[in-house]
């Protein structure tokens, strides 16, 4: 799986959006961006994937660079419960569950 | 809806001493996997299996074995406990369809001593 980067921490204001950056500048043409989000200490909870085009649905955003190499999450007014700790992972669709986690980006909403 | 549910939910053991951790999920999903979770850090593949009878490592496997014996549960043994292994231990399935997903159990929290 190729390797991501994602800044360490982030804050954001709840209300406004949040976009997490992710560089995957050597991701193959059949791998697919995934987000997770881990809150606390639960097990981490799927976001959204996408290939190439950019994809929505009722948690968030996913915008990726017609070249592919990297992509942002966005997560359109961002409340309290949206801090978390976000993984942007790559990954082979086929490879099932077989998930390769970075140190992913820490996300505080303030007040 | 249950989805993975993962036992014990807290556990201390002592250097030596071995245990099973459980998994078990009601979706139906042939992909399961256990990782565990140091303090400040992503999670690590520790063993994976892609149906039932089929197993194989992930990243750490060392002191750990597993079995899938049926479709539904996925256990995790330690051999031998040792404090290394003092960590927070994730359980995840996913079908093999066009959305997949990993869904994850809530872990094991596991304190060797």
């Amino acid at each position: 799986d190729a390797k991501t980067t994602q800044p360490p921490s982030m804050d954001c204001a709840e209300g406004r959006a949040a976009n997490l950056p992710c560089n995957h500048s050597t991701i193959s043409g059949n791998e697919y961006v995934y987000w997770y989000r881990q809150i606390h200490s639960q097990g981490p909870q799927y976001i959204i994937h996408g290939l190439k085009n950019n994809e929505t649905n009722e948690m968030a955003s996913l915008i990726i660079t017609e070249d592919r190499k990297s992509s942002t999450l966005i997560l359109p007014h961002a409340t309290l419960r949206d801090t978390a700790v976000y993984y942007c992972i790559v990954r082979v669709k086929a490879a099932g569950n077989k998930l390769t986690f970075g140190g992913g980006t820490r996300v505080l909403v303030k007040p | 809806n249950a989805g993975v549910t993962q036992t014990p939910k807290f556990q201390v053991l002592k250097t030596g001493q071995s245990m099973t951790l459980q998994c078990a999920q009601d979706m139906n999903h042939e992909y399961m996997s256990w990782y565990r979770q140091d303090p400040g850090m992503g999670l690590r593949l520790i063993h994976y299996s892609v149906g039932a009878g089929i197993t194989d490592q992930g990243e750490v496997p060392n002191g750990y074995n597993v079995s899938r014996s049926t479709t539904e549960d996925f256990p995790l043994r330690l051999l031998s406990a040792a404090p290394s292994q003092t960590s927070v231990y994730f359980c995840a399935s996913s079908g093999t369809g066009a959305d997949t997903e990993a869904f994850f159990g809530q872990g094991t929290r596991l304190t060797v001593v």
